[in-house]
C-alpha cells in the first residue's frame, strides 16, 4: 500500500482557495488517489477522486500530475463549514477489495 | 449514493461489559466491510477487515478475541467488544465500498465510552 505523506495542519481565511499537497512516492501503476472530509465525531465523507490530470466536482478539483508521485486538492472559496480534517488514501479499485489505510490527514481551519 | 448505516452513534458501558455495533449497507451489498478506530486527535487505524461468510481478518496488534467480528449477510456486519476496559473507550467506524461505487462509504462512527 501506497504511503501517503500530507502537512498536518493548514490555515486559511473565509473565501480564498486552499490547496492541500500530499505526496504519494510509492503509487503503483493501478493505483486511484481519494481525498475524505472528516468533521469531529463523523465518520470520513468522499470528496473526490481521480487517476490522473485533472478532476473536478461540484466541490473540488484534483490535481495530478504527470508522475503522480503527488497530488493537490483544491478547494475553491473556503468556509467555515470546511473546517475539518482532511485525508489523501492511495489505492487501487480493481481486483476485489483492497483494505484502505489512512495517513496522518491535514487538520484544516477556516478563520472568518 | 451508496449509504452505510451504522449504530449506536454513542454507547456508555461499564468495564467488563460487551458491547455491540452495527454497520449495515443500506441500498447495497457489501462482501467486505472494514473496521477502523479513531483516539482523539488521531488518524483512523485500521482494526480488520470483514469477510462475508468467512472470518475476518484482523490488522497486527489488534486481538481477535476482544474485536469480534461477524459478517453473517451482505449487508451486515458488527463489531463486539469483549470485556471492555477504559482503555477501549475510542471512536469506532466501518466502511464499505458498493459495486459501481467511487470510493469508500463510511459509516457515522459509533463513541464508545468504557467507565
Amino acid at each position: 500500500l501506497a504511503k501517503t505523506t500530507q502537512p498536518i495542519s493548514m490555515d486559511s481565511y473565509e473565501g480564498q482557495e486552499v490547496n492541500i499537497t500530499c505526496s504519494h512516492n510509492n503509487i503503483a501503476t493501478n493505483d486511484y488517489i481519494t481525498w475524505y472530509q472528516q468533521f469531529p465525531s463523523q465518520g470520513p465523507r468522499f470528496i473526490i477522486q481521480g487517476y490522473k490530470t485533472k478532476v473536478t466536482n461540484e466541490v473540488a478539483s484534483l490535481f495530478i500530475p504527470a508522475d503522480r508521485k503527488s497530488s493537490t486538492l483544491s478547494l475553491p472559496r473556503v468556509s467555515l463549514s470546511d473546517t475539518a480534517v482532511y485525508y489523501c488514501l492511495v489505492g487501487a479499485l480493481s481486483g476485489g477489495y483492497q483494505k484502505v489505510t489512512f495517513g496522518t490527514g491535514t487538520k484544516l481551519q477556516v478563520i472568518p | 449514493g451508496a449509504v452505510v448505516s451504522q449504530h449506536p452513534s454513542w454507547v456508555i458501558c461499564k468495564s467488563g461489559t460487551s458491547v455491540k455495533i452495527e454497520c449495515r449497507s443500506l441500498d447495497f451489498q457489501a462482501t467486505t466491510m472494514f473496521w477502523y478506530r479513531q483516539f482523539p486527535k488521531q488518524s483512523l487505524m485500521l482494526m480488520a477487515t470483514s469477510n462475508e461468510g468467512s472470518k475476518a481478518t484482523y490488522e497486527q496488534g489488534v486481538e481477535k478475541d476482544k474485536f469480534l467480528i461477524n459478517h453473517a449477510s451482505l449487508t451486515l456486519s458488527t463489531l463486539t467488544v469483549t470485556s471492555a476496559h477504559p482503555e477501549d473507550s475510542s471512536f469506532y467506524i466501518c466502511s464499505a465500498r458498493g459495486q459501481g461505487s467511487i470510493g469508500y462509504t463510511f459509516g457515522s462512527g459509533t463513541r464508545l465510552t468504557v467507565v
